[in-house]
């Protein structure tokens, strides 16, 4: 089994559309975890940190669930520009590599 | 903003023959260095972690004598692959890490893009 496994997508919707991505990891004792995304060719950036509590940056949201290792990506009022792959990360421990999913690609047509 | 710069971003080379990729961190010290492999419509695999001035640990399945990692200093860390064979061809990238509290976490090169013909 994979450490973090992700929706397989692609994900094709309209713009303005809803869209969630679904994530889960295998080690309970990771630490931290984030949202990235990959444009075609092109290193990854961080798009979020994700939290317990939960968090928003604007039309994205992150929620985290520890005890059923769950984590998700919410994005609303899609845009054309949104189109990318998203990636699931997790860090075992602080100092640490990245581990990540295999990615969700999103497609946001007009 | 932090910034690795990672060299060449991309390069074609001949079966058998070795290429070697650089990244260097330009306003921070990078007390770590990781490697990633990226084939088509994959994740991204980490290959190996190196620490300055230590040798590097390599992910069970990545050959060390294949893929030779230098760290010698806090800013430049140097991935060869040896006789590199058409199987080897992949988007290789690097993420610098500095230490907690001194640095930007984690930043990334921007990717090789490799060939082997």
């Amino acid at each position: 089994r994979k450490e973090v496994e992700q929706d397989p997508g692609p994900f094709n919707v309209p713009e303005g559309a809803t869209v969630a991505f679904n994530c889960t990891y295998s080690n309970s004792a990771s630490q931290s975890f984030f949202w990235y995304r990959q444009d075609c060719r092109k290193e990854p950036k961080l798009l979020m940190s994700v939290y317990s509590s939960g968090n928003e940056d604007g039309r994205f949201t992150a929620q985290l669930n520890r005890a059923s290792q769950y984590i998700s990506l919410l994005i609303r009022d899609s845009k054309l520009s949104d189109s990318a792959t998203y990636l699931c990360v997790v860090k075992r421990q602080a100092g640490t590599a990245l581990i990540f999913g295999k990615g969700t690609t999103l497609s946001v047509s007009s | 903003g932090a910034v690795v710069s990672q060299h060449p971003s991309r390069v074609i080379c001949k079966s058998g023959t070795s290429v070697k990729i650089e990244c260097r961190s330009l306003d921070f010290q990078a007390t770590t260095m990781f490697w990633y492999r990226q084939f088509p419509k994959q994740s991204l695999m980490l290959m190996a972690t190196s620490n300055e001035g230590s040798k590097a640990t390599y992910e069970q399945g990545v050959e060390k004598d294949k893929f030779l990692i230098n760290h010698a200093s806090l800013t430049l860390s140097t991935l060869t692959v040896t006789s590199a064979h058409p199987e080897d061809s992949s988007f290789y990238i690097c993420s610098a890490a500095s230490l907690p509290g001194q640095g930007p976490g984690y930043t990334f090169g921007s990717g090789t893009r490799l060939t082997v013909v």
